[in-house]
């Protein structure tokens, strides 16, 4: 079966620090990847998507970049965070046709203060 | 591009009443409607989905509806229990042409609350 990791869980930064939060995928082969954000518990914003070793697309601009430096993992990465990049982080997956549903990790709380 | 809008934003029921929540489209090409249930702290789960080929579908105590003239979908959840309290997101996207082509949009959620 498939399973999805997130670390770390929770991250306290400081405004101005870098930032690097990592999803890796088991279980399956050339999943598309997904980033997305969510403040205040509630709204999911798409912010990036892979289907594919370095090929990432952006939704939204924004102080974060992301990469896929192999198959199955997807960073998400700042080089320096922002008060409002405080968040709830989500990776997701999903298979590569058209018709896949998204599988969600745990996700990583971050604080920039 | 696709919009979703959820109603209600909060529900409150008591243990063992049924609860509905309600989303509605923009975008007439989209066929794949998930729901998702994320609790405190964690990642949303996929509870149950339904393509645009049929009207409704149950698992359990769960069950969606789909009316595609009207672009709305439906979650039913009945003789709901305390560990059925979370945040309900519903999504929907077009899985073959559309401006949502491939995107999963999100409704705001619904925080809801089973008393027991």
């Amino acid at each position: 079966s498939q399973t999805i990791h997130q670390w770390p869980a929770t991250l306290v930064q400081p405004v101005g620090s870098p930032l690097s939060l990592e999803c890796t995928v088991e279980g399956t082969s050339n999943p598309n990847l997904y980033w997305y954000r969510q403040a205040a518990g509630r709204g999911l914003q798409l912010l990036f998507y892979s289907v594919g070793i370095g090929q990432i697309s952006s939704e939204v601009p924004q102080n974060l970049s992301a990469s896929r430096p192999q198959d199955r993992q997807f960073i998400l990465s700042s080089k320096k965070l922002l008060l409002s990049d405080s968040g709830f982080y989500l990776c997701a997956w999903s298979t590569g046709t058209p018709q896949e549903t998204q599988y969600f990790g745990p996700g990583t709380r971050l604080l920039v203060l | 591009g696709e919009n979703v809008e959820q109603h209600p934003s909060t529900l409150s029921v008591q243990e063992g009443d049924s609860a509905v929540i309600k989303c509605t489209y923009s975008d007439s090409a989209s066929n794949y409607f998930p729901w998702y249930k994320q609790e405190l702290g964690k990642g949303p789960q996929l509870i149950i989905d339904i393509r645009s080929n049929v009207g409704e579908k149950k698992d359990q105590r769960i069950a969606v509806t789909l009316n595609k003239t009207a672009k709305h979908f439906s979650l039913h959840i009945t003789e709901t229990q305390p560990e059925d309290s979370a945040v309900y997101f519903c999504a929907a996207k077009a899985t073959a042409g559309g401006t949502s082509y491939g995107k999963l949009t999100f409704g705001q959620g619904t925080i809801l609350t089973v008393h027991p």
